[in-house]
């Protein structure tokens, strides 16, 4: 069976800190990945989706950025931290079926920017 | 994208029948209409899709209209553990594209 997991789970950061939040996949093989965001209270917003090795489509202009280095893996990552990147991050995948692709979300990564 | 529009919000008591709308009126004719729930400080889960006719699972039912401009989400008898935020999104089929969520409707189930 497939299965998504994400971490770390919960995070404190300073502003301008570093930042890098890691997603893999496990029983399925070339999968569609996506990073949403969501804001306290808010909806989900989609970051970043990849429909393979190192193609990454940006849908939201900021500091963040997404990386594909194999094809079960899916990586978050900041430079430099800000206030408004606090949020809950979650991870999802997608295959290659014919209803409609289902989205199966990991467990969520809390991110505190203090 | 093809969007969807849904009730800010929905109130229901427990153990009555829900009805949660969704209107697509720029659905595509290969777009499945999912819906999916969102508990709270957890990942949205599946709930149930479907593309042209009804469809009915353990968790709830999908009526959709003769156009599919619009559907409606059933819980059959609501329980405390169903209050949640409820997202409709279009999927189309394939690949090579990306999925977006609206605000959804937050359902609020009184005891």
């Amino acid at each position: 069976s497939q299965t998504i997991h994400q971490w770390p789970a919960t995070l404190v950061q300073p502003v301008g800190s570093p930042l890098s939040l890691e997603c893999t996949v496990e029983g399925t093989s070339n999968p569609n990945l996506y990073w949403y965001r969501q804001a306290a209270g808010r909806g989900l917003q989609l970051l970043f989706y990849s429909v393979g090795i190192g193609q990454i489509s940006s849908e939201v202009p900021q500091n963040l950025s997404a990386s594909r280095p194999q094809d079960r893996q899916f990586i978050l990552s900041s430079k430099k931290l800000l206030l408004s990147d606090s949020g809950f991050y979650l991870c999802a995948w997608t295959g290659q079926g014919s209803s409609g692709n289902t989205i199966y979300f990991g467990e969520g990564s809390w991110l505190t920017v203090v | 994208d093809a969007k969807t529009t849904q009730p800010n919000s929905m109130e229901s008591n427990e153990e009555e029948p829900v009805h949660l709308p969704c209107n697509h009126s720029t659905i595509s004719g290969t777009d499945y209409i999912h819906w999916y729930r969102q508990l709270p400080s957890q990942g949205p889960e599946y709930v149930i899709h479907g593309l042209t006719s009804n469809v009915n699972n353990r968790m709830a039912s999908l009526a959709i209209a003769e156009d599919r401009k619009s559907s409606t989400l059933i819980l059959h008898r609501a329980t405390l553990r169903d209050a949640a935020v409820y997202y409709c999104i279009l999927s189309p089929r394939g690949s090579n594209y990306k999925l977006t969520f609206g605000k959804g409707t937050l359902l609020t189930v009184n005891p």
